[in-house]
């Protein structure tokens, strides 16, 4: 069935540095993919999204490319911040979602 | 509305009652969903309704939970004599259409069975 793997957490990062959160996934059909991203005590908010093979979605500094041949949707970010602290879902979709475990990202000063 | 809304936001019941969660979608969206998040957990799909198809209540745990959505908007999810496991929160999303366009989540509402 379909299905999405994202690598566990926490994921311990200082300021500035790179991010890097893999998400691969399994699909029957060609899905669009998703990031969420849940911070602390708030609401799940839709990052970023990429709806065919080889669209890059971008946000607030995040990109992530629909790559068909890997199944992969990997999160990147150059250079974090402090206020990225969060947990990060990926997620594919149909006619309905099918998360990922979710990962949880700090970010030290 | 301009965000999809959940009451209540937080409701503690005792093990055996039944409860109902409430879900606005945003106006305009043909779709919504119901998904469970427990406690470090990611999020498990319970129902999906879409226009005035049948919905897909593939991801209902047990018969003690059901859902319904009036007149294309408003949607309540029931669980009837809840038990602790049930203790989560529970998120509504709303979208456009089918599940391509991403969804929009509302702020959930948490539910403790003691």
């Amino acid at each position: 069935g379909d299905s999405v793997t994202q690598m566990e957490g926490p994921v311990t990062l200082s300021e500035e540095a790179f991010l890097t959160i893999n998400c691969t996934y399994t699909a029957t059909g060609y899905p669009s993919l998703f990031w969420y991203v849940q911070y602390p005590g708030e609401g799940l908010q839709l990052l970023l999204k990429a709806t065919k093979a080889d669209d890059k979605g971008s946000n607030k500094g995040f990109e992530a490319t629909y790559r068909k041949e890997t199944t992969s949707f990997h999160l990147e970010k150059g250079s974090v911040q402090v206020s990225d602290s969060a947990v990060y879902f990926c997620a594919l979709g149909f006619n309905k979602f099918y998360f990922g475990s979710g990962t949880k990202l700090n970010v030290k000063p | 509305g301009a965000g999809v809304s959940q009451s209540p936001s937080n409701k503690v019941t005792e093990k055996g009652k039944d409860v109902e969660l409430r879900c606005d979608p945003i106006s305009g969206h043909t779709a919504l969903y119901w998904y469970r998040q427990s406690l470090g957990q990611g999020l498990e799909f319970l129902i999906y309704f879409q226009g005035n198809s049948a919905p897909d209540k593939s991801g209902l745990p047990s018969d003690r939970f059901s859902a319904e959505r009036t007149g294309g908007s408003v949607s309540t999810l029931t669980i009837q004599r809840t038990q602790q496991e049930d203790s989560a929160v529970y998120l509504c999303a709303s979208s456009l259409e089918t599940g391509g366009v991403g969804a929009f989540f509302g702020q959930g509402t948490r539910l403790t069975v003691v």
